[in-house]
């Protein structure tokens, strides 16, 4: 049974380019959460999706969107990227219960 | 705003001896806790829960104490175990679950010892 599966787990933009990151939620699930964890920071909730639906959003820009599909699958969205997001962007997803994490995907922005 | 501390960016401990890990929040609506524990390019995994109501909770060589009214709680690890050395981070919720909108504090690097 294959866990949170987040893709690509490494990826290079330039500053104002637009990325798109992806997630595959464990088998069951149908919740799905993204986190920011900047270097030497602890995770930051940017938002939840559930029933293809925005459910709850944490404190980041609207530079920052996302969505759920059919299959409970979810894509992150970031545009017009600054320096400072930079990150490893964490897919978590639940259905009910607590949290399975993916690996995360690491960004870089130059 | 950190409303979740995690004050010592380090821990090191010799094999066989307690880790105690702690932890420090401000928003008294946080009513659930949570440990986790985290290995280099691997995603956070769960270790331990604690609701508001309760002040103590064992699984196996993992305790979480909770103490609401200084806002302060802590992971002990006995014994440690030279595996356990990764980082560690507590989290809070105030939706009274596992899985809402978590708040994490910077974690903690543990390294034991052999």
């Amino acid at each position: 049974d294959a866990g949170v599966t987040q893709s690509p787990t490494h990826l290079i933009k330039t500053r104002g380019q637009q990325v798109t990151l992806r997630c595959s939620p464990k088998s069951g699930h149908d919740t799905v959460s993204w986190y920011q964890q900047a270097l030497g920071q602890g995770p930051q909730f940017i938002f939840q999706y559930y029933e293809e639906e925005e459910r709850q959003r944490g404190n980041f820009p609207d530079r920052f969107s996302g969505h759920q599909f059919p299959n409970y699958s979810s894509e992150l969205n970031v545009n017009a990227l600054l320096l400072g997001d930079s990150a490893l962007y964490l897919c978590a997803s639940s259905h009910q219960a607590g949290y399975t994490f993916g690996s995360g995907t690491r960004l870089t922005v130059v | 705003d950190q409303q979740v501390k995690q004050n010592s960016p380090s821990l090191s401990v010799q094999e066989g001896r307690i880790s105690i890990l702690n932890c420090d929040y401000t928003n008294s609506m946080f009513d659930y806790f949570l440990w986790y524990k985290k290995y280099p390019a691997e995603g956070p995994t769960f270790l331990i829960s604690i609701s508001s109501i309760k002040d103590k909770n064992e699984d196996g060589r993992f305790t979480v104490f909770l103490n609401k009214s200084a806002k302060h709680l802590s992971l002990h690890i006995v014994p440690s175990q030279p595996g356990d050395s990764a980082v560690y981070f507590c989290a809070a919720n105030a939706g009274g679950t596992s899985y809402g909108k978590l708040t994490f504090g910077q974690g903690t690097i543990l390294t034991v010892h052999p």
